[in-house]
């Protein structure tokens, strides 16, 4: 049982918008910034998405992220088959002291 | 750039032992993190050291854990005591400017099994 809830998995086909939802609480996400990470079968994550909105260097435009109280979205708009991954959320939580991941979902373009 | 290296291989009860070692930058003003991910599951934070010495670990791992800094070899380490099977997974090391900002270079990771 993750302490960040994501759904397990997410659909869509080539060209379409898709979200993807994380939920926490008041001691993670709701004070804490809040990282995605992208996972490839065999690789390690990799960062996709820091302090809420910000995307590294190299991760196109079509990756966005959002916060709202106590929940965050990745939205990944012009889908491409590339974007077929495991994605993660992750914040810090002051009530553990440490960090903590969404059990991930599994994105699958049709 | 960030390398783990250690055995691959841990029998149940011992103690599991992981070097990484940092390649391309100083090792001071980070935070050094482990992070396991079993397979088929979602990662799992362990905990990480300051340059300083200063530590945090999970809650649930942490009478069992722990992360220490050999700055002059530029390599920071992960002890797990009384392992499981539950134990197995894939072993990453990873770095933060912060204690809680984002992970933004990691390692390739290690698989380690624990079996009998």
């Amino acid at each position: 049982q993750s302490v960040l809830t994501q759904p397990p998995s997410a659909s869509g086909t080539p060209g379409q918008t898709v979200t993807i939802s994380c939920s926490g609480s008041s001691s993670n996400i709701g004070i804490k910034s809040v990282n995605w990470y992208q996972q490839f079968p065999g690789t390690a994550p990799q960062l996709l998405i820091y302090r809420n909105i910000h995307r590294p260097s190299g991760v196109p435009d079509r990756f966005s992220g959002s916060k709202s109280g106590t929940s965050a979205s990745l939205a990944i708009s012009g889908l491409q088959s590339e974007d077929e991954a495991v994605y993660y959320c992750a914040a810090w939580d002051d009530s553990l002291n440490g960090r903590v991941f969404g059990g991930g979902t599994k994105l699958t373009v049709l | 750039q960030l390398q783990e290296s250690g055995p691959g291989l841990v029998k149940t009860s011992e103690t599991l032992s992981l070097t990484c070692t940092v390649s391309g930058g100083a090792i001071s003003s980070y935070w050094w993190n482990w992070v396991r991910q079993p397979p088929g599951k979602g990662p799992e934070w362990i905990g990480h050291i300051y340059f300083s010495g200063s530590t945090n670990y999970n809650p649930s791992l942490k009478s069992r854990v722990t992360i220490s800094l050999a700055p002059s070899k530029s390599q920071f380490s992960l002890t797990l005591s009384s392992v499981t099977a539950a134990d197995t997974a894939v072993y990453y090391c990873a770095s933060s400017n912060y204690y809680d900002s984002k992970l933004d270079y990691w390692g390739q990771g290690a698989l380690v099994t624990v079996s009998s």
